[in-house]
Formats: C-alpha cells, structure tokens, sequence
C-alpha cells in the first residue's frame, strides 16, 4: 500500500526555535511537496522538489526552507518559528508522467504545528 | 493572473439528492483536472482524473465533466449518502505537466449531507 508519512502529527513550538517536519515516501516518486493549510486560504505551495537535491520556491517560500538528500525524504524547515507558522502543513508526493493515473498525488496525514 | 475557483465555499443538500460542484479557471490551459476529497484532520485523497480530451469520467457514484471551453469542471455525487460529507478540492495541472510542475488547487467546497 502507498504511503507518506510525516514525522509528527501534533508539534508544539516556541517562537524563534528551529523546527523540523520530516515527510517520507515509499513509492520512489520524484516530485514532493510541502503545503501549508489555512481556514479560508485554502492549499498553499511552500516548495517542492522534482529530484534529489533540487527544489523549486512555492508561492509562499518566506521564513522556510527545504532539504532532500535522498530521494524518499523531504524535509521542511522552519528557520526561526512565528505565531504566523501556526498551521496544518501537508507533505505530498507524485510520479512525473504524462497520462492517467500516474498523476496522482499522494499526501502525508500532516502535522498540525502550533507556535506559541 | 491565473485563478482556479470553487465558486461555493459550502454546499449543503439532503441525502439521496445529487450535489454538484463547480470549478472555474482563468488563465490556464490545463493537461487534466483532478478531484480530491478531504476529511477533517486529514491529507486529501485522489479521486478522478479528467484529461483535456474528454468530456466526462464516472466512477461509481462519482461524475466528473470537463469543459475547455467554458473553463469549467462539475463534479456530481449522485445519490448522495451523509458518509459524503467532506471537503472536495479541484487541481489542474499546467499544460505539458512533467517534473518541476506542481498542481494548482482550489480553496475546496465543503459538501454537508443530512440524513
């Protein structure tokens, strides 16, 4: 069965620190994701990732960055944490293809990360 | 700029009924469509894929039409059961999807089914 898998589902953290939020795929897909969740705002891009040490910005990449050394891993990172990081952040992952089903992204359970 | 709307934020109907959802889209010529159901607390969750060359896709209780023209895709529910009950989001996927791409989602509709 398919799977992505987040480090935490729950994460309580203090503004300033560094915070890490891992997400892992077994399925060798070569695009993975990082978004970020809001009432209202609805799935927004952080980065993403289409290879081993490549990443691309999202449309909201401010005050994160990201690391993937190996292929299954994706890593979000949250530099200096803010009340305004306060979110549901979802990991996803995908096969590049051009047809059918193979276009399914598949997404982690997510972390809900609170800043206090 | 380019957009991509579910034009209800909520939509509430009673069980048996079809509900229908819409997503628009501006400025996009899309390689396919993609719908999505959402449970609270959790990750989205595939549902239908519809590429630019077709009209329509079912999958048991689920229909999904695709219209270029008008910039539009229905997803219906047929039949529709209180288990339904979630949040349905649209994504497109830019013309020429390949690596270094990434779907575009709409904010979702949350879909309420009474009994």
């Amino acid at each position: 069965d398919v799977k992505v898998t987040q480090s935490s589902r729950y994460l309580v953290k203090r503004t300033g620190e560094k915070v890490f939020l891992e997400c892992v795929q077994d399925m060798d897909h070569e695009n993975m994701f990082w978004y970020r969740q809001d009432p209202g705002l609805g799935l927004r891009l952080i980065y993403f990732s289409y290879d081993v040490k490549m990443k691309e910005k999202g449309d909201i990449p401010e005050g994160y960055s990201v690391s993937r050394e190996k292929k299954e891993r994706f890593s979000l990172i949250l530099e200096s944490a803010s009340t305004n990081q306060t979110s549901m952040y979802l990991c996803a992952s995908r096969r590049t293809g051009t047809s059918g089903r193979k276009n399914e992204q598949f997404f982690g359970p997510g972390t809900r990360l609170t800043v206090l | 700029s380019q957009k991509i709307e579910q034009n209800s934020e909520a939509l509430n109907i009673q069980e048996g009924k079809t509900a229908t959802l819409t997503c628009n889209y501006t400025n996009y010529s899309p390689a396919y469509l993609q719908w999505y159901r959402q449970d609270p607390g959790r990750g989205p969750v595939f549902l239908l894929l519809i590429r630019e060359n077709e009209k329509e896709k079912r999958k048991e209780r689920l229909k999904v039409t695709f219209d270029t023209t008008l910039k539009q895709s229905l997803f219906h529910i047929t039949a529709s059961q209180p288990a339904d009950s979630a949040t349905y989001l649209c994504a497109l996927a830019p013309a020429m999807s390949q690596a270094g791409t990434a779907l575009i989602f709409g904010k979702g509709t949350t879909l309420s089914v009474s009994s």
